[in-house]
């Protein structure tokens, strides 16, 4: 069964600096997407980033970039220059690939906290 | 561009009482998910629907929970009646075209619906 893993629960970093939010995944299918969402304590889900299975480069999008270890199936979130305004929960999720419906399995979540 | 709207924000009911949810998607995005999450858990889907068919309602306690989406713009899904294990945020998303196992087509969330049942 596909399943989504984030081991870590809470994580702190000082402002301005880089922090990496690890996510591993388990799946047997060869092609699948990955995503990243940010969830504030207002509640909403928003999404940062994608990465696909067959990309030949890791997905980046301004501050957000993915390191992706398809060999380890590890997809961690790197946040470079880390703003106050990034601590939040954030969501590794995976489109589910035994069925055709592209419905999301989401991990458990990691809670970060930037320090000033 | 709008969001995907959704009312109420926050709810509180004692249980065995009903209560309904409102989502609104991006304008025009066929398909419309909702999810469920329970505190400190990621969300689980419970209905996904594509324009105003259902795709999946596998997960969907459909002995007390209902949803539809008439028209396949918004859609309502409903408690009847609710327990206290229901507790969660339920949270509405849309997308532009969905399905695919490697599609990039992204789902949009809503602030979500925060359900307290006493």
């Amino acid at each position: 069964a596909q399943k989504i893993t984030q081991t870590q629960p809470g994580m702190f970093v000082q402002e301005k600096e880089a922090v990496t939010l690890d996510c591993t995944y388990d799946t047997s299918d060869p092609s699948y997407g990955l995503f990243w969402y940010k969830q504030p304590s207002s509640g909403e889900m928003i999404f940062l980033i994608y990465q696909g299975s067959y990309d030949q480069q890791n997905a980046t999008e301004g501050r957000y970039s993915l390191n992706f270890q398809k060999a380890r199936k590890s997809a961690n979130l790197v946040i470079s220059a880390s703003q106050l305004g990034d601590s939040a929960m954030y969501f590794c999720a995976m489109r589910e690939t035994t069925s055709n419906t592209g419905k999301l399995i989401f991990g458990q979540g990691t809670t970060l906290q930037v320090k000033p | 561009e709008a969001g995907v709207a959704q009312s109420p924000r926050y709810k509180i009911i004692e249980k065995r009482q009903s209560v309904a949810f409102w989502c609104n998607p991006i304008s025009g995005h066929a398909t419309l998910y909702w999810y469920q999450q329970i505190l400190g858990q990621g969300p689980k889907l419970l209905i996904q629907f594509q324009n105003n068919g259902v795709v999946d309602d596998s997960q969907l306690p459909k002995d007390r929970f209902s949803a539809e989406r008439l028209k396949g713009v918004d859609s309502t899904l409903k408690i009847q009646p609710a327990k206290l294990e229901d507790s969660a945020v339920y949270l509405c998303a849309s997308s532009l075209v969905g399905g695919g196992k490697t599609s990039t087509d992204t789902q949009y969330f809503g602030p979500g619906t925060r359900l307290t049942v006493l």
